[in-house]
C-alpha cells in the first residue's frame, strides 16, 4: 500500500489563528485525497475530497471558507484552517487513492488543539 | 442512503482466542468494495481485508478472514489466534462512488 505522511503531527494554537496541515504520498500517485476529521471515539468523518489541480468538494455542513484545501500536485494536499477556535479542535486525518483503484490508504493524522 | 452498521461497540477477547466482528450495510449498488480498517492507539488508520461484491470468494489475509453474505449485506470480520497487537479499534467500511461510508467502529480489547 501507499505510503502518507502529515505534518504536523500535533500543533497547539491560539484562538483565531490559522493553521496548515500538509499532507504527503510517498510513493504514490495520489489522483485523490480526502481529508477526515475524527472525534475521540468516534467514527470518521469525511470533511472533503480533492482531485489533483481541481477544486475540492465539501460535504454538508463544512465550512469551504473555514477549511481550505489545495491539492496542487500528485503527491501534496493542505488544509488550513482559518480563524481557528476551540471547536475547531481534533483529529484530522488524510487519505488517498490513485485512478482506477478504490482503495484509500491513511496518513497518520494530526491532532490539532486550539486554546 | 447508503450506512453501514457495526452492532459491537466494545469486544473482548481472550489471547489466542478466536474473535468475529460483526457489520452490516444497505446499498442498492451491485458493484462495489467492502473493507475493515483498524485503529490502534496510536490512530493510524491500518487496512486489514477488503472485498470485493462481484467476488464471491471471502477474502483472507493471514490471520484475518470475512464472512461476506451478499444477499443478507453482511460482512464479518474474523480474527483467529488473537494477539495483543490486535487491540484496536476496528471500522467496517463500503466505498460508494467517490467516498468511503465509515460504520460507528468496533472496540478490540485482547486481554493476556
Amino acid at each position: 500500500g501507499a505510503v502518507v505522511s502529515q505534518h504536523p503531527s500535533w500543533v497547539i494554537c491560539k484562538s483565531g489563528t490559522s493553521v496548515k496541515i500538509e499532507c504527503r504520498s510517498l510513493d504514490f500517485q495520489a489522483t485523490t485525497m480526502f481529508w477526515y476529521r475524527q472525534f475521540p471515539k468516534q467514527s470518521l468523518m469525511l470533511m472533503a475530497t480533492s482531485n489533483e489541480g481541481s477544486k475540492a468538494t465539501y460535504e454538508q455542513g463544512v465550512e469551504k471558507d473555514k477549511f481550505l484545501i489545495n491539492h496542487a500536485s500528485l503527491t501534496l494536499s493542505t488544509l488550513t484552517v482559518t480563524s481557528a477556535h476551540p471547536e475547531d479542535s481534533s483529529f484530522y486525518i488524510c487519505s488517498v487513492k490513485t485512478s482506477g483503484e478504490e482503495t484509500q490508504y491513511f496518513g497518520p493524522g494530526t491532532r490539532l488543539l486550539v486554546l | 442512503a447508503q450506512t453501514v452498521t457495526q452492532s459491537q461497540p466494545e469486544m473482548s477477547v481472550q489471547e489466542a482466542e478466536t474473535v468475529t466482528l460483526s457489520c452490516t450495510y444497505d446499498t442498492s449498488e451491485s458493484n462495489y468494495y467492502l473493507f475493515w480498517y483498524k485503529q490502534p492507539p496510536s490512530r493510524q488508520m491500518i487496512l486489514v481485508i477488503r472485498q470485493e461484491a462481484y467476488k464471491q470468494q471471502n477474502a483472507t489475509e493471514n490471520r484475518f478472514s470475512v464472512n461476506f453474505q451478499k444477499a443478507a449485506k453482511s460482512f464479518s470480520l474474523k480474527i483467529s489466534d488473537s494477539q495483543l497487537g490486535d487491540t484496536a479499534m476496528y471500522f467496517c467500511a463500503f466505498i460508494t462512488p467517490g467516498k468511503l461510508i465509515f460504520g460507528q467502529g468496533t472496540t478490540l480489547q485482547v486481554k493476556p
